[in-house]
């Protein structure tokens, strides 16, 4: 079992290009997440997907898309890059019952110039 | 509106010393919280659950209603507890996190 992976690990972009995060998990979990992790704030909540075909807003949902087509994917678009995008992310993925963990993917580091 | 607060963002101790990590929650109704961890160049993982009511790696956690808190402690720090750790919460009905700011733990030698 892979768990969560996410693709790319780096990447530089030029404010207002384009790019997409791939995350993946083989768990079959229903729910996936994204966060973004900058210091000292912590671990904050972009979108979340509470199964295929489905996306929520989470708290900082400005600038960003998600899409859920396929249950065991959440892609995260960024359709015009930003400086302030600069950022960690991860994707999180769990069975969505009261009480059960998240599993994490390693994290892809962007840097926006 | 649901919060969970750490109030330490770095939190300094001598190897073999007692450890508590600060965890308050603001949340209407039964909280279920967690603590993660992030060890140097690995990912989050989970250290604990409070439902679980277990320890792992010498750590426990117990969930005070009255002080609203989830303090983390280990008796006796070791170095290799040095690491990121993040309190959270699940919002219930929605499944979404909480995640409070982060305390880095260093355990000097």
């Amino acid at each position: 079992n892979a768990g969560v992976t996410q693709t790319p690990k780096f990447r530089v972009l030029k404010t207002g290009q384009s790019m997409t995060l791939l995350c993946a998990q083989d768990m079959n979990h229903e729910y996936m997440y994204w966060y973004r992790q900058d210091p000292g704030m912590g671990l904050r909540l972009i979108h979340y997907s509470v199964g295929e075909g489905t996306t929520a807003k989470g708290e900082v949902p400005d600038g960003y898309n998600v899409s859920r087509l396929k249950k065991q994917n959440f892609l995260l678009g960024l359709e015009s890059a930003a400086p302030s995008q600069t950022s960690v992310y991860f994707c999180a993925s769990s069975r969505g019952s009261y009480g059960n963990e998240q599993f994490f993917g390693p994290g892809t580091r962007l840097t926006v110039l | 509106a649901q919060r969970v607060t750490q109030p330490e963002k770095l939190l300094s101790v001598f190897k073999g010393a007692p450890v508590e990590l600060k965890c308050n929650y603001s949340y209407s109704g039964s909280p279920e919280l967690f603590w993660y961890v992030q060890y140097s160049r690995q990912r989050l993982q989970l250290l604990l659950r409070h439902i679980s009511r277990e320890s792992i790696k010498g750590f426990t956690a117990d969930l005070n209603k009255g002080e609203t808190s989830f303090h983390l402690k280990k008796p006796f720090a070791q170095e290799e507890d040095s690491a990121m750790y993040y309190c959270a919460l699940i919002e219930s009905g929605t499944y979404k996190y909480i995640f409070g700011t982060g305390t880095r733990l260093k355990v000097l030698a």
